[in-house]
């Protein structure tokens, strides 16, 4: 079974700063990775993915984010981040011996951007 | 192109009572996700369809909840009897396919309070 650890439950950052939320996960087998945005009561959103490939994985809004395979670990970042930010962030992580289709969540990460 | 639907928006019920919600995927996307979101956490896969066949309902609670997906298009989740820690998000996702490489498109939820 897989599982995603999201290390950080709120990050509060001035705006233009740039920003990190960190993710770790574990599987036993070769994964797929993903993050999600959730904006005040709305659905998910898909922000990046990693399927194969460069390990570094440019989003929506200008996020990206790297994996790390020797690290289990898949960390968004921003260089400079806006108002209009600030939402929930979710990590996310298909095994490749589930179920098709599967994703198991983190527990979120609040990102407040402060003028 | 229009996004997942769902209804109702918001609910509010008594303990032992019992609810039902209804998700319109987009055309076309062959797979069908409900999840459910209690506050703090991350989204847990309640089940998952592909048409109108279950791919895997392994998380749901069968004793009180229950999901049919006729004609492979809309859905229904139930809830009978509801108990307080049912109080949640329940969110409804589709995409093309069962494939973990396919986005996953998320409707704006169901927020369930259970008193």
């Amino acid at each position: 079974a897989q599982s995603v650890t999201q290390l950080d439950s709120q990050v509060p950052v001035f705006e233009e700063a740039p920003v990190e939320l960190r993710c770790n996960y574990s599987s036993s087998v070769s994964v797929y990775l993903f993050w999600y945005v959730q904006y005040p009561n709305q659905g998910l959103q898909l922000l990046l993915k990693y399927l194969s490939g460069s390990t570094l994985v440019k989003g929506i809004n200008g996020f990206e984010a790297e994996f790390n395979k020797s690290q289990t670990s898949f960390h968004l970042r921003k260089p400079s981040v806006h108002i209009s930010d600030t939402a929930e962030y979710f990590c996310a992580v298909s095994a490749l011996d589930t179920n098709a289709g599967k994703s198991t969540f983190g527990d979120g990460t609040t990102l407040t951007v402060k003028p | 192109e229009a996004g997942v639907a769902q209804s109702p928006r918001y609910k509010i019920i008594e303990k032992r009572q019992s609810v039902a919600f209804w998700c319109n995927p987009i055309s076309g996307h062959a797979t069908l996700y409900w999840y459910q979101q209690i506050l703090g956490q991350g989204p847990k896969l309640l089940i998952q369809f592909q048409n109108n066949g279950v791919v895997d309902d392994s998380q749901l609670p069968k004793d009180r909840f229950s999901a049919e997906r006729l004609k492979g298009v809309d859905s229904t989740l139930k809830i009978q009897p509801a108990k307080l820690e049912d109080s949640a998000v329940y969110l409804c996702a589709s995409s093309l396919s069962a494939s973990r490489t396919n986005e996953q498109f998320f409707g704006p939820g169901t927020r369930l309070t259970v008193l």
